[in-house]
């Protein structure tokens, strides 16, 4: 089956950091883009970042640059999200999501991890 | 960054009606390969976003025909054919053109 899973979220104060994982399984992960995607209590979609196949192009939305790094593991089927200088308007449900089709970056996720909480707050 | 508007935010529909969710976007989303990069997903109450159009009109295999994309440069729409209650959710765009991918506002089909 294929399948993605975060893990890793939590409460933290402003200021701290949190590095979220994403674990794939039942596809050939080093093939695909993949991306994080965060949803906001109550709120829509945002698109966060997302990482080549094999890690030599990375792209952030501007809020996150500078204190979020997305990093991949290959070897281990495995999808990071290292964020720094955490502030409360982080706080949402950060989602994992896998390209639909190999080498292709036309951000549409196929599959999507069933999201993990972040939370931001004194 | 590329501004997607939806239209409408809300959507009350009657079951077996047609649906349709305008969207357009601040550039367009043509991109010199030919391609255009504009997807189309919907998100179901307690659920993780689902991909329903890819490209612009391509359709995710599994996903009812009743379901379709069409639009070029600027101007997207999705339409349901006949909706039934298990349509009901926030339907979002997004492109994909050019980084950071953008996503609508999201637009909330209800059953009337």
């Amino acid at each position: 089956e294929v399948q993605l899973v975060e893990s890793g979220g939590g409460l933290v104060q402003p200021g701290g950091s949190l590095r979220l994982s994403c674990a794939a399984s039942g596809f050939s992960f080093s093939s695909y883009w993949m991306s994080w995607v965060r949803q906001a209590p109550g709120k829509g979609l945002e698109w966060v970042a997302n990482i080549k196949q094999d890690g030599s192009t990375k792209n952030y939305v501007d809020s996150a640059k500078g204190r979020f790094t997305i990093s991949r593991d290959n070897a281990k089927n495995s999808l990071y999200l290292q964020m720094n200088s955490l502030r409360v308007e982080d706080t949402a449900v950060y989602y994992c999501g896998k390209d639909l089709a190999p080498d292709s970056n036309w951000g549409a996720l196929d599959i999507w991890g069933q999201g993990t909480m972040v939370t931001v707050s004194s | 960054d590329v501004v997607m508007t939806q239209s409408p935010l809300s959507l009350p529909v009657t079951p077996g009606e047609p649906a349709s969710i305008s969207c357009r976007s601040s550039q367009s989303l043509l991109h010199s390969n030919g391609y255009t990069y504009l997807n189309w997903y919907l998100q179901k109450s307690g659920q993780s976003p689902q991909l329903l159009i890819y490209l612009g009109s391509d359709r995710v295999s599994g996903v009812p025909d009743k379901f379709s994309g069409s639009g070029s440069g600027t101007d997207f729409t999705l339409k349901i054919s006949r909706v039934e209650a298990e349509d009901v959710g926030v339907y979002y765009c997004m492109q994909a053109v050019q980084t950071p991918h953008t996503f609508g506002q999201g637009t909330k089909l209800e059953i009337k």
